[in-house]
């Protein structure tokens, strides 16, 4: 079965402070896994993609990388605007989606 | 306009109501999605269509009820709703067969009473 598990569930960082959000999933045959922040009351919103281990992508304070069995979402020296919830997706199948249930990031100044 | 719009932003409504929650999307994409958010859980997918077809029915009560009229509009119909099919519904979009990013809406939050 599809499955996808974030962690932690829930991070507190300090300004400055980089860290690591984890994503391990496991598909049968991976087309492609995806990285979005959700603010509270919003949809998700797109972030990354990623389609084979090894690969890498960038954007500010964000990069992704990704593995044969996991991706990792470093933040380098967050800030209080990049509290969110961040969600990692697989596509599993066709133009379907198989979503974790997130970490919830909160930046204190 | 552009992106993935949703309305309405909140929506109350009765165990006996009939209410439609409508998605568009102005990003020239061939594929439409309804997913439902609920506390402390995943993205649920509830229905796919691609070219205005249906091909994804997530074993999904009768009581929700999807309409696609053409590549840019989505309805979900609701009708005798239960407190617990309340939630965050969020539509979304993309563009090619697979391995493409989904863009979403900013959701629908229903409230069951």
């Amino acid at each position: 079965e599809d499955q996808v598990t974030q962690s932690p569930e829930a991070l507190r960082l300090q300004e400055g402070e980089s860290s690591s959000l984890n994503c391990s999933y496991t598909v049968s045959g991976l087309r492609g896994l995806f990285w979005y922040r959700q603010d509270p009351g919003k949809g998700p919103e797109f972030l990354f993609t990623l389609y084979s281990a090894g690969e890498e992508k960038e954007k500010e304070r964000l990069k992704a990388t990704l593995t044969k069995k996991e991706s990792f979402l470093h933040i380098t020296a967050p800030k209080p605007e990049d509290s969110a919830t961040y969600l990692c997706a697989v596509q599993a199948g066709f133009q379907k989606l198989v979503f974790g249930t997130g970490t919830r990031l909160l930046v204190s100044p | 306009e552009t992106g993935v719009t949703q309305t309405p932003r909140h929506l109350v409504m009765g165990m006996t109501n009939k209410k439609s929650l409508k998605c568009e999307q102005h990003l020239g994409h061939n594929a439409m999605y309804w997913y439902k958010q609920s506390a402390k859980k995943p993205l649920e997918l509830m229905f796919v269509y691609s070219l205005e077809e249906r091909v994804e029915n997530n074993s999904v009560p009768s009581r929700f009820s999807p309409e696609c009229p053409n590549s840019s509009h989505l309805f979900l119909h609701l009708h005798t709703l239960q407190p617990e099919d309340s939630a965050l519904y969020l539509c979304a979009s993309s563009q090619g067969k697979g391995g493409t990013e989904a863009f979403f809406g900013q959701g629908t939050r229903l409230t069951v009473v």
